[in-house]
């Protein structure tokens, strides 16, 4: 069965970097994009970007670009979220989504990332 | 900056049907916009409910069903039952931006 899993929850201090993965199992890795999606405390969800499994072409949202990197292994089938600069209106749960027909079918369980001092 | 509208907050009675509609600030939703639906609960990861305006997952209940109604997407339950109580949110894609953007979500209560 399709699984995305997802790394554990991060703390991380304003201005600091932090990387999520999200391990895809079930499928081929390269026949789908993986998209990264954010909720942060009380918000609504926000669409980051877009990372295509088969060559790496990427979408990322407005506001995150040069703030943001996705990139994949297609050796370990896994895809990375780096955000840079961290802010505390950065706190929230971040998740990854397999793309299927125009949409995001399955899910990973979301990563807690906390930014304090 | 594109703006999807949707109803912040609505209420239904058990058994009963709403409909929850999707607005696009750059005019009226097509199905080039691709627009899916996504059900929230607390704790939980959005579970992907429609795709393609009315396409269902393999496992979206039959009472839920997409459809565009007057410029906008729309999501309708039909026979709601007390565990459809959650957060929806739409998602619509915009070709000039090649970019994805969610509604602000509407609060679905069943009382």
């Amino acid at each position: 069965q399709v699984q995305l899993v997802q790394s554990g929850a991060e703390v991380k201090k304003p201005g600091a970097s932090v990387k999520v993965s999200c391990k895809a199992s079930g499928y081929t890795f390269t026949s789908f994009g993986i998209s990264w999606v954010r909720q942060a405390p009380g918000q609504g969800l926000e669409w980051m970007g877009w990372i295509s499994g088969y060559n790496g072409n990427k979408d990322y949202a407005q506001k995150f670009q040069g703030r943001v990197t996705m990139t994949t292994d297609t050796s370990t089938t896994t895809a990375y979220m780096e955000l840079r600069r961290l802010r505390s209106d950065d706190t929230a749960v971040y998740y990854c989504a397999r793309d299927h027909a125009n949409g995001a079918d399955y899910w990973g369980q979301g990563t807690l990332v906390t930014v304090s001092s | 900056q594109t703006v999807v509208t949707q109803e912040p907050s609505l209420t239904v009675s058990p058994g009963g049907t709403v409909t929850l509609t999707c607005a696009s600030s750059t005019g009226a939703v097509t199905s080039g916009y691709y627009p899916n639906w996504f059900q929230k609960k607390p704790g939980q990861p959005p579970r992907a409910l429609i795709y393609n305006t009315s396409d269902k997952h393999s496992w979206t209940p039959a009472r839920f069903s997409g459809s565009l109604l007057g410029g906008k997407a729309a999501l309708t339950l039909s026979g709601v039952l007390p565990e459809d109580e959650a957060d929806y949110y739409c998602l619509l894609y915009f070709r000039t931006t090649q970019s994805w953007v969610f509604g602000g979500g509407t609060k679905l209560t069943v009382l």
